[in-house]
């Protein structure tokens, strides 16, 4: 009964590579997030969605597209994969863009 | 643009000690700000919420306390316990609909 669940749990591909990490809140939020968490363990928000429309989007190169099919899910998809795209990649929900935050388990992404 | 500080970075502690971990902000226009904890290899886990009209919010042995005038809270752990280890991150939103911004986090070890 995992509220916000994200697969898959750990990525390792080689540079240049495009992949997708998938994200689903079974929770009812509208609003949904997506964050890096780098070597030093630094999160660092990427995007935000609310109600699948884009609300935040951070200085994050255009390799990098999220997509919102509906309300629940919120993808990642990453183009032409570089080394320091290395990181564990976090996918949030909440109830509405003010409120508490609730994390998935995270993708350990390796490019090698 | 809101900057969020956590001292110390590593605490240790014998078991059963009370203890306080201390988070700051640069500004006082704070929404609300929430404590996670974040055990090895897993995803942020809420622990509290504070709107910014509250002081305190309380979870078992667990107080969270917020002094916007001061740029400060404070995540109190009663009786600690040997699962408390983790790292716990504070992250303060800024205004309604803005980004969270997260802390470095302190990890803690609670030695039995």
């Amino acid at each position: 009964d995992t509220a916000v669940s994200q697969t898959p749990k750990y990525l390792v591909t080689q540079m240049g590579n495009d992949k997708s990490i998938k994200c689903e809140q079974n929770l009812g939020h509208d609003t949904m997030y997506w964050y890096k968490q780098d070597s030093k363990k630094f999160l660092k928000i990427m995007f935000s969605y609310n109600n699948k429309e884009l609300i935040i989007n951070e200085t994050v190169p255009n390799r990098f597209s999220p997509k919102s099919p509906d309300k629940a899910h919120l993808n990642l998809h990453i183009n032409s994969l570089e080394l320091g795209d290395s990181a564990v990649y976090f996918c949030a929900s909440s109830q509405d863009w003010e409120g508490e935050l609730f994390f998935g388990s995270g993708t350990q992404l390796s490019v090698l | 643009k809101q900057e969020v500080t956590q001292i110390p970075a590593a605490l240790s502690v014998p078991e059963g000690e009370n203890l306080v971990l201390n988070c700051s902000f640069t500004d006082s226009a704070i929404y609300n700000l929430q404590w996670f904890r974040q055990d090895p290899g897993k995803g942020l886990t809420s622990l509290l919420l504070i709107q910014s009209s509250q002081r305190e919010q309380t979870s078992g042995r667990l107080n969270a306390s917020l002094d916007k005038s001061s740029g400060r809270s404070t995540l109190y752990i009663a009786a600690s316990q040997p699962g408390d280890s983790a790292t716990y991150l504070c992250a303060g939103r800024e205004t309604s609909g803005s980004r969270l911004t997260f802390g470095e986090g302190t990890q803690l070890t609670v030695n039995p």
